[in-house]
């Protein structure tokens, strides 16, 4: 049974739309991450945070932004989305530093 | 830069039989290693792990292998089964992050 939830699962979107990427747990975990990954391909860390108020850029540059408003939430912000955001973007969250628990991602898909 | 990475993008055994995925790392004083298995559609999942201090480790027919020498784990999985079929990644804490190679894709024939 999953403990991290994320909506939406796809999501096909137009050029110039702004999109948020819900991710939630209800395990009280002080830790989240998103991470960026192409089909088959190795997971890049692009946002996470330690705690409320607490958000840093991962390894890949990402346009994206990050809130972490309350523990359990930690939504993913594109402004302006762009078909080079294509991908999939799985989130995380950890009560030790490498305990991650994954939602199941969101495909988005940007024409 | 330091990095983990992953020998082969696919693998293919029959049912029964053994499979073997491997991983090099790049950092010598790396000291833990984990294995995900990520099903399609799905976000990756805990296997199994192994720290520095240990060349072997068990779990349900699971085997995680780590050769220090040559900076080489592999993961080791008996009796391939179809539920088995699934993208394989090994992963290292680096800088407080965990850091994921390229994943081996694993695929089972009846």
């Amino acid at each position: 049974e999953a403990d991290i939830y994320q909506t939406p699962r796809y999501l096909v979107i137009g050029t110039g739309k702004k999109i948020t990427l819900e991710c939630s747990q209800t395990m009280g975990h002080d830790k989240m991450y998103w991470y960026q990954q192409d089909p088959g391909m190795e997971l890049h860390l692009i946002h996470y945070s330690y705690g409320v108020n607490s958000t840093e850029k991962g390894d890949l540059s990402s346009e994206s932004t990050v809130s972490r408003i309350r523990t359990e939430h930690f939504p993913l912000t594109l402004e302006s989305a762009r078909p080079s955001h294509t991908s999939q973007y799985l989130c995380a969250s950890s009560d030790w530093q490498y305990g991650y628990t994954f939602g199941s991602g969101t495909r988005l898909t940007v024409v | 830069g330091e990095s983990v990475g992953l020998h082969l993008p696919t693998l293919s055994v029959q049912e029964g039989d053994n499979s073997i995925i491997n991983c090099a790392y790049s950092n010598s004083a790396s000291d833990y290693f984990i294995w995900y298995k990520q099903e399609s559609g799905k976000g990756p999942q805990f296997i199994i792990d192994i720290r520095s201090n240990m060349d072997k480790r068990q779990g349900q027919r699971v085997t995680v292998l780590l050769n220090k020498t040559v900076k080489h784990l592999s993961l080791q999985i008996a009796a391939t089964q179809p539920g088995d079929s699934a993208v394989y990644f090994c992963a290292e804490p680096m800088g407080g992050k965990l850091i994921f190679g390229q994943g081996t894709e694993l695929s089972v024939k009846p």
